[in-house]
């Protein structure tokens, strides 16, 4: 059962392009949606996060947008740099309960 | 800054044997998770733990699996009899006690099941 799903396993993008992530998910229930980068050997980090009250959240180069509507969130980076070159997963959690569900993530080639 | 760390970094066993993944989350945390990734597979949730008990677990986490706060510092995953199925790396993350606050993970564990 798979309740959070980004369906584009791999990107690639010119350097000083923009970047669009994808992620959907099913469970109405969730209010709280993030991302987290991954290099490879090493655990995801935290990149971003945006509430369900909100629409958009922005942090320097990286914006979440949520469409609640249609259950769908997207993460833009701009302008792509080669170091953002990772997997990004996106995850979702509810205020009921704890656990977070993942994506099977999406491995971001930035071009130099 | 503080971070989450596991050990080992690779861990192999041989199919029925026990294994213990260490991890020490950080030091003002007060909810533990472990998460699992199957090569080429997502994140998946395994257990949640809070207050020394499980707040949550998933179906994954079955009766070979078990979680300790054995001191002030360290957070377990035992796997009583491991399968073949349970090679995956193993990832502790934790958080700090508002809900919506980001997880932070470890590094890591690399189980290989032969």
């Amino acid at each position: 059962d798979q309740q959070v799903k980004q369906n584009s396993p791999s990107l690639s993008v010119q350097e000083g392009r923009i970047s669009i992530l994808n992620c959907d998910y099913t469970n109405s229930m969730f209010d709280y949606f993030l991302w987290y980068k991954k290099y490879p050997a090493e655990g995801p980090t935290f990149l971003i996060s945006i509430s369900s009250i909100k629409d958009k959240n922005e942090d320097g180069r990286f914006t979440v947008f949520l469409n609640k509507s249609a259950k769908h969130l997207s993460l833009h980076i701009v302008p792509s740099q080669p170091g953002d070159s990772a997997v990004y997963f996106c995850a979702a959690t509810s205020y009921t309960g704890n656990q977070f569900y993942f994506g099977t993530g999406t491995s971001l080639t930035v071009i130099p | 800054e503080p971070e989450v760390t596991q050990t080992p970094s690779h861990q192999v066993t041989q199919m029925g044997q026990e294994v213990i993944l260490r991890c020490v989350p950080i030091s003002n945390h007060l909810y533990f998770y472990w998460y699992r990734q199957i090569l080429g597979q997502k994140v998946e949730f395994l257990v949640s733990f809070y207050n020394n008990e499980i707040s949550e677990k998933s179906e994954i986490f079955d009766d070979q699996f078990s979680v300790e706060r054995p001191d002030g510092s360290n957070f377990t995953l035992k796997i009583r009899s491991t399968k073949l199925e349970d090679s995956a790396m193993y990832f502790c993350a934790s958080n700090r006690p508002i809900h919506y606050n980001e997880q932070f993970f470890g590094p890591g564990t690399r189980l290989t099941v032969l």
